[in-house]
């Protein structure tokens, strides 16, 4: 398996206040990703990274931001939760072989 | 831009029979990948199988199969003998290989296989 983490697994927050997920690789792979589950919508891609300090917006950013300092962290920010925000966060990683690598996964709730 | 659509929300079938999901893509890109991947109720997201757009041969893998039809923008993924372990969401997705190599995803299709 990848090594490729998340944490926390689960978190539980009220709306308006901050929300910092973390990915960690171990694989020193030059692609990371954010994605969130939701029902009905599959997996979607909200920002991304090809490298240190290079990141770019996926199809769903908007309340999101991402830093990367290093290449095994890739942090994904929520500034100020909302309720819409509630879902399941995956991270992934991807290096030379066209394949991405999925992390187990982050359960968020926002009251 | 990419979009992936899967037709069937969710399928039940008898165990060891085989059982067909159905994906469609639309692109304008010529070189791409596509993806079966599974999720099981742990959530992991595991890949099933993967086939190279440039590549005419279906891949397959032991029980798993695709029909690619490049020009009808299909992939559909066979599940032959099916198993109670194949519960699962099935996602198909694309891949551009232009880029940083990003999957669109599409809605999934939750296989029960019963007893």
């Amino acid at each position: 398996d990848a090594g490729i983490t998340q944490s926390p697994r689960h978190k539980v927050t009220e709306t308006g206040t901050p929300v910092t997920l973390r990915c960690h690789q171990t694989e020193n792979h030059r692609y990371m990703y954010w994605y969130r589950q939701d029902p009905g919508h599959g997996l979607r891609l909200i920002h991304y990274s090809y490298g240190v300090k290079d990141t770019d917006k996926g199809e769903v950013s908007d309340g999101y931001s991402v830093s990367r300092s290093k290449t095994e962290d890739f942090l994904l920010t929520l500034e100020s939760a909302t309720s819409s925000q509630t879902s399941v966060y995956f991270c992934a990683i991807s290096g030379t072989s066209n394949e991405q690598f999925f992390g187990p996964g982050t359960r968020l709730t926002v009251l | 831009a990419q979009t992936v659509t899967q037709s069937q929300p969710e399928m039940s079938v008898q165990e060891a029979e085989t059982v067909t999901l159905s994906c469609t893509y639309d692109t304008s890109e010529n070189n791409y990948y596509l993806f079966w991947y599974k999720q099981p109720p742990s959530r992991q997201m595991i890949l099933v199988i993967r086939q190279e757009a440039y590549k005419q041969q279906n891949a397959t893998e032991n029980r798993f199969s695709v029909n690619f039809q490049k020009a009808a923008k299909s992939f559909s993924l066979k599940i032959s003998d099916s198993q109670l372990g194949d519960t699962a969401m099935y996602f198909c997705a694309f891949m551009n290989l232009k880029g940083a190599q990003k999957l669109v995803f599409g809605q999934g299709t939750r296989l029960t296989i019963n007893p």
